[in-house]
């Protein structure tokens, strides 16, 4: 079983739709927990990181279930700048001191006029 | 404020060569974390350094990989004697601190190609 699991889509949506993406997670050691967007062929960079009371930034908003071990991920009002791939990403520290971060493979959106 | 560099940005190699991946981390940044993202996959973590340290290199194959984190320049990772399945993009991060819900911050990556 992989360490993080997502639906890697694709999700085709209009723009100003709302759409949801989930992430399971099997490590129940598991400390931190983000979403990174990825563009194509670029680098991931950090989105939001979801924290156990869940938050909101703007049109985006985060929930975590640490008993179900599932993250979600909401974006309202979508807008074609949001096309790109969504990764779910959990963290925990190793013995080494280390928190290396754990990516899902990603779900792709693609946002259409 | 430049942030976490990365070169080469590509790379060819034909295979047996060998290929040196350059990471500068963000001014303040003492630690160091590359990953390598295969084709359709998603990243894994390779290695973790920090100045003249290997911290953790569990994600790093034990052979032809190594890694490090000098006191002055940049970290390297180097591959030996290349093979088609190294063809991947490898990205390097940084942050100022470890610990839950550290940032890390990524550079633009180098994408390997192995003929």
């Amino acid at each position: 079983r992989k360490e993080v699991e997502q639906d890697p889509g694709p999700f085709n949506v209009p723009e100003g739709a709302t759409v949801a993406f989930n992430c399971t997670y099997s490590n129940s050691a598991s400390q931190s927990f983000f979403w990174y967007r990825q563009d194509c062929r670029k680098e991931p960079k950090l989105l939001m990181s979801v924290y156990s009371s869940g938050n909101e930034d703007g049109r985006f908003t985060a929930q975590l279930n640490r008993a179900s071990q599932y993250i979600s991920l909401l974006i309202r009002d979508s807008k074609l700048s949001d096309s790109a791939t969504y990764l779910c990403v959990v963290s925990y520290t190793r013995n080494s001191g280390n928190t290396p971060l754990v990516f899902g493979k990603g779900t792709r959106l693609s946002v259409i006029a | 404020n430049a942030g976490v560099m990365q070169n080469p940005r590509h790379l060819v190699r034909r295979r047996g060569q060998e290929a040196r991946l350059r990471c500068s981390p963000m001014k303040g940044h003492s630690h160091v974390y590359w990953y390598r993202q295969l084709p359709e996959e998603g990243l894994k973590f390779m290695v973790y350094l920090q100045k003249e340290n290997i911290i953790d290199e569990s994600g790093m194959p034990k052979e032809r990989f190594s890694a490090e984190f000098p006191k002055e320049g940049p970290s390297i990772l180097r591959i030996q004697q290349v093979v088609r399945g190294d063809s991947a993009a490898y990205f390097c991060a940084s942050s100022a601190t470890t610990g839950t819900y550290n940032e890390q911050f990524f550079g633009p990556g180098t994408r390997l190609t192995v003929l």
